[in-house]
Parts: C-alpha cells; sequence; structure tokens
C-alpha cells in the first residue's frame, strides 16, 4: 500500500512551458485535490474532484487544469507556466469529508 | 463560506514548557476539524481530528485539541513539549459530507533546548 505518491520530486520549468504533476493513490478514495504551499499561506486548494469524471474549482484554479479519468489518478496540468506558480504542490485523497492522506509533493520552480 | 484563522505564524516555547496553537474557523454548517503537521521537507500528516461525539480529541504523541462551537476554536495545546515536536502545524475545516478542506496558513512552532 504506497498510499499517495507524486512524480516528479522537483522540476525546473522556464517561463510558457506546459507539464504536468502526476498523481496516484492505491486507497481506493473518492476525494482527490491538489494544493500549493507558498510561505505564510498555508495550503490553498487548486482542483479537487470527487469521483472519476467530476472535477471542479478550488481557490486559486488559473493557470492549472486537471482530468479524472479514473480513481486512482488525478494529474495536475500547468498550461503555460509563469513564475507565479513557483510553489510546492501537494496531492491528496480522502473520503468523504474525513482525513487528507498527502503525497511528498512537488517543489517547481519556474524561470 | 468557511474560513480558517491561524492566530500565530510562529511560537518559540522552551523544551519541557507547554503550548497552545490557536485555532479558529468561520462555517454556516456543521464542520469536521483537523489539525495536520509537517516536518521539514515532509508532506503533511493527521495529528488529530473532530468528527463528532467528545469535544476534547488527543494525540498519540500528547497533544490535545478541544472543539468550542460557541468560540467557533479548535486550539492545539500540550501539557509538555519536545525538541522533537518543531515543525509546522496547520489547522484545517471541511464541512460534514463536504467536498473541500480549508487551511489556516500555519504556525511554526520552535521548541528550543
Amino acid at each position: 500500500n504506497a498510499g499517495v505518491t507524486q512524480t516528479p520530486k522537483f522540476q525546473v520549468l522556464k517561463t510558457g512551458q506546459s507539464m504536468t504533476l502526476q498523481c496516484a493513490q492505491d486507497m481506493n478514495h473518492e476525494y482527490m485535490s491538489w494544493y500549493r504551499q507558498d510561505p505564510g499561506m498555508g495550503l490553498r486548494l487548486i482542483h479537487y474532484s470527487v469521483g472519476a469524471g467530476i472535477t471542479d474549482q478550488g481557490e486559486v484554479p488559473n493557470g492549472y487544469n486537471v482530468s479524472r479519468s479514473t480513481t486512482e489518478d488525478f494529474p495536475l496540468r500547468l498550461l503555460s507556466a509563469a513564475p507565479s506558480q513557483t510553489s510546492v504542490y501537494f496531492c491528496a485523497s480522502s473520503q468523504q469529508g474525513d482525513t487528507q492522506y498527502f503525497g511528498p509533493g512537488t517543489r517547481l520552480t519556474v524561470l | 463560506a468557511q474560513s480558517v484563522t491561524q492566530l500565530d505564524s510562529q511560537v518559540p516555547v522552551f523544551e519541557e514548557a507547554p503550548v497552545e496553537l490557536r485555532c479558529n474557523y468561520s462555517s454556516s454548517v456543521s464542520v469536521y476539524l483537523f489539525w495536520y503537521v509537517q516536518y521539514p521537507n515532509q508532506g503533511l500528516q493527521l495529528l488529530l481530528k473532530y468528527l463528532s461525539g467528545s469535544t476534547l480529541v488527543e494525540s498519540i504523541n500528547g497533544f490535545e485539541a478541544e472543539f468550542n462551537k460557541s468560540q467557533t476554536s479548535f486550539h492545539l495545546r500540550k501539557p509538555s513539549v519536545h525538541i522533537s515536536d518543531t515543525a509546522e502545524y496547520f489547522c484545517a475545516v471541511s464541512n460534514t459530507g463536504g467536498f473541500k478542506t480549508i487551511f489556516g496558513a500555519g504556525t511554526r512552532l520552535f521548541v528550543k533546548a
């Protein structure tokens, strides 16, 4: 039981490049979320999903896309990277409203 | 809409002293409340949670928090801290049966020898 896995752990992009952050969970959780963590701002919700085929926006969705084709996977796509997207990104999964299980994070730098 | 306010961004404390990390929330519906801990260069992990029942909840490493509905608070306490408790602590709220969890900005606890 690996829990929540994220790849890559580190990534450096140039402004304008696109990329996908991968997230997978093996706990059969319905709910999955993407957060970004910035100093002094805690975790801010980017997008979330309540099941395969269902996604919705969080607090800071601009510049990011998500899809949920399976229960296990919830990738986050950066369409055209900007320096303001430099952050640490965490994926999490949970059952309804209960404990969030977090992945180890992806540290992204956009130059 | 829900929100969470952690009243202290940093709390320095000496080893073996008591500590309280404060958390207030706002919500128009019933809530679940959580405290998560993040050790350096790691992800977040659950410390304790309130879903229902007793308003006082405890963790396995000596922390406790009390749900106070009238004051909309969920403060975290420990009677005697250790160096190993140095970490960032996040308070979070989700509405019962809801889809989203909202986090506070975090409190950095620094335990000094």
